[in-house]
């Protein structure tokens, strides 16, 4: 069973803070990953996709890819209480986002003023 | 503006009756998708759709559910005789590309059978 894993937290961080989320997947022949956020009782939004190894930055936020490893993280810079949501990691086997999404179960962050 | 609307925001039914959830998009679209989330669970998928034919579906996706397109433009999920464990939030989304290539999800609907 090809899975993607995640810390389910709470991860607890301060305002201002950086916020740490990782995600495992299981299956080699993953070829694209994806951050969404999801407010409760609201639908995943995307915040950041990544293809190939390295980092990839967008405003506060930072995505890290190791394919070797199958891990891929997110970084939240300067936290902010709206960043409070569950971040869900999402795996695709195409090369681009039109493939299916596998998701992990999320991570709730609470960003605490 | 967002790129894809559901209705019903919520549909409350009676186990063994027949429900159609509805996604339409603003624009035309190749790609549309259903996901649906049990409550405190993960997003799990269940059946793409391109080019008006079903391109992968989940196991999931039994004979109990079906996906069309009746007029080029709704994108409807039907589940034929709905069972407790079908209650969920269902979320449609739609492939879309430009500055940024996503899976662009809809607000779902909210499933609650009884």
């Amino acid at each position: 069973q090809k899975e993607v894993e995640q810390n389910s937290g709470p991860l607890s961080v301060p305002e201002g803070a950086i916020a740490s989320l990782n995600c495992t997947y299981s299956d080699r022949v993953s070829q694209s990953f994806f951050w969404y956020r999801q407010y409760s009782g609201k639908s995943p939004e995307l915040i950041m996709s990544i293809y190939s190894n390295g980092d990839k930055e967008d405003g506060r936020f930072t995505a890290q890819l190791n394919k070797a490893s199958q891990y891929v993280s997110l970084l939240i810079r300067d936290s902010q209480p709206s960043d409070s949501a569950t971040y869900l990691c999402a795996v695709s086997m195409t090369t681009d986002s039109w493939g299916k999404l596998q998701f992990g179960a999320g991570t709730q962050v609470v960003v605490t003023p | 503006e967002p790129e894809v609307t559901q209705t019903p925001s919520h549909q409350v039914t009676q186990m063994g009756q027949e429900v159609i959830l509805r996604c339409v998009p603003i624009s035309n679209h190749l790609y549309f998708y259903w996901y649906r989330q049990i409550l405190g669970q993960k997003v799990e998928f269940l059946v793409s759709f391109y080019n008006n034919e079903i391109s992968e579906k989940s196991e999931i996706f039994d004979d109990q559910f079906s996906v069309e397109r009746p007029d080029g433009s709704n994108f409807t999920l039907k589940i034929r005789s709905t069972k407790l464990e079908d209650s969920a939030m269902y979320f449609c989304a739609i492939w879309t590309s430009g500055k940024v290539n996503e899976q662009f999800f809809g607000p779902g609907t909210r499933l609650t059978v009884l």
